[in-house]
């Protein structure tokens, strides 16, 4: 069974750094390219960073290049996203996600991230 | 950036009634591979979002043959042939053709 399991969410003040992780399990995920979308409250799906498979490419939304890195560890099965200089507008449910031939295929139960002071 | 809009639904839908739920690309999603990269999710109350139809048309391993998606290169449709409790949500289309990936607003489906 593919299981995604987010982690290292939580409430984080405006102009810090945190860093989730994703937990992958069940396929063997150096096959995989991976995503983070994210979620704000009420709101719609957005999609935040795409990874290749082997890590060579990536790819970010404009609002959060330079502050974001999306990056894996292909030997742990775990993904990564780096959020430097947060802002409020960037307070969401973030969900990792596999992504194979352009479809996000399964998505983790999402990983909540709050900033405010 | 591509747009992607969605329409509503006139909800509540009675159960077992049909619907059929829009989505629109500002571009074609249609690539030079023969795929239209057009996807649709459902987010249910509560939980993660989940893929039920890839390609535009290929349901997705474990997603009931009620779900149907349709379209050509910018208009997509997603059909529920007899609606049920379970299908209560947000729906998602999204373009997989280039980046950034874009998502439509979502529609809401609820039940009566």
């Amino acid at each position: 069974e593919v299981q995604l399991v987010e982690s290292g969410g939580g409430l984080v003040q405006p102009g810090r750094s945190m860093k989730l992780s994703c937990a992958a399990s069940g396929f063997t995920f150096s096959n995989y390219g991976m995503a983070w979308v994210r979620q704000a409250p009420t709101k719609g799906l957005e999609w935040v960073a795409t990874i290749s498979y082997d890590g060579s490419s990536t790819y970010y939304r404009d609002s959060v290049k330079g502050r974001f890195t999306i990056s894996r560890d292909n030997a742990k099965s775990t993904l990564y996203l780096q959020m430097n200089s947060l802002r409020s507008e960037d307070t969401a449910t973030y969900y990792c996600t596999r992504e194979r031939l352009r479809v996000m295929d399964a998505w983790g139960q999402g990983a909540s991230v709050t900033v405010s002071s | 950036d591509i747009v992607m809009t969605q329409g509503a639904l006139p909800n509540p839908v009675p159960s077992g009634e049909s619907v059929s739920i829009t989505c629109r690309s500002s571009k074609s999603l249609l690539y030079s591979d023969g795929k239209t990269y057009l996807n649709w999710y459902l987010q249910r109350p509560g939980q993660s979002p989940q893929l039920l139809i890839y390609w535009m048309s290929t349901r997705a391993s474990g997603v009931s043959d009620r779900f149907s998606g349709s379209g050509s290169g910018t208009d997509f449709t997603l059909k529920i042939s007899g609606v049920e409790a379970e299908d209560v949500g947000v729906y998602y289309c999204q373009q997989g053709l280039e980046f950034p990936r874009t998502f439509g607003g979502g529609t809401k489906l609820e039940l009566k």
